[in-house]
């Protein structure tokens, strides 16, 4: 069936950089684009960028543009977010998403399971 | 940024009985090309990652129950739930994806009474 399969919990400290990936599986990997979502606990969902499989462009929010970078490996069908120079604030569970119809401007209709970053001394 | 807002912040309906949920945008998500609002719901359950309910404001994700509806145009929206169930017990979020970055709102939480 259609999933993405994220990578597992990580603890790191303050100042270091987390890279989490992301596997599709049970379509086409390059025929949706995948969005990065962060929940920190008890706020609302945040949009941290997309990444277009199809041509590798990628869309960055403001918030993060310094920090995070996305990759993918196609032949893997799998893609990546790093984060760099954490600070507690960044402590939050990691979504990746799949875009509905192919498109930036698009709902999210596949989700990840998550994964829980923790930053701490 | 657009500023998404849910209202309320939490909600207690008896089973059977009609759950409404409120989401304004601070500006419009009404694309005039596509004549269509960038507007999605999705439902979150306690340690599971959000679900896709509804996009285009009102068109309803494969799968979802038909309990579940969308309305709204603009920068006024609704996601109602026609009889409640246990099994709706959760999170709902709005989202706009008319312009980067998307915004959530703040989440609705819908308990039983």
């Amino acid at each position: 069936q259609v999933q993405l399969v994220q990578s597992g919990a990580e603890v790191k400290k303050p100042g270091a950089s987390v890279k989490v990936s992301c596997k599709a599986s049970g379509y086409t990997f390059s025929t949706y684009g995948i969005h990065w979502v962060r929940q920190a606990p008890g706020q609302r969902l945040e949009w941290m960028g997309w990444i277009n499989t199809g041509d590798n462009n990628r869309e960055y929010s403001q918030k993060f543009r310094d920090r995070v970078t996305f990759n993918m490996d196609t032949s893997a069908s799998t893609a990546y977010m790093a984060l760099s120079s954490l600070r507690s604030e960044d402590s939050a569970v990691y979504y990746c998403a799949r875009d509905l119809l192919n498109g930036i401007h698009d709902a999210f209709d596949i989700w990840g399971h998550g994964t829980e970053v923790t930053v701490s001394s | 940024d657009i500023v998404m807002t849910q209202s309320p912040d939490s909600l207690a309906v008896s089973l059977g009985e009609r759950a409404t949920i409120n989401c304004k945008s601070s500006q419009s998500i009404l694309y005039s090309s596509n004549k269509k609002n960038h507007l999605a719901w999705y439902q979150q359950k306690a340690g599971q990652p959000p679900k896709l309910l509804i996009y285009w404001a009102s068109t309803r994700e494969s799968g979802v129950p038909d309990r579940f509806s969308g309305s709204g145009s603009g920068t006024d929206f609704t996601l109602t739930i026609s009889s409640l169930q246990a099994e709706d017990v959760a999170v709902y979020y709005c989202q706009q994806y008319y312009n980067t970055p998307h915004t959530f709102g703040q989440g609705t939480k819908l308990e039983i009474k």
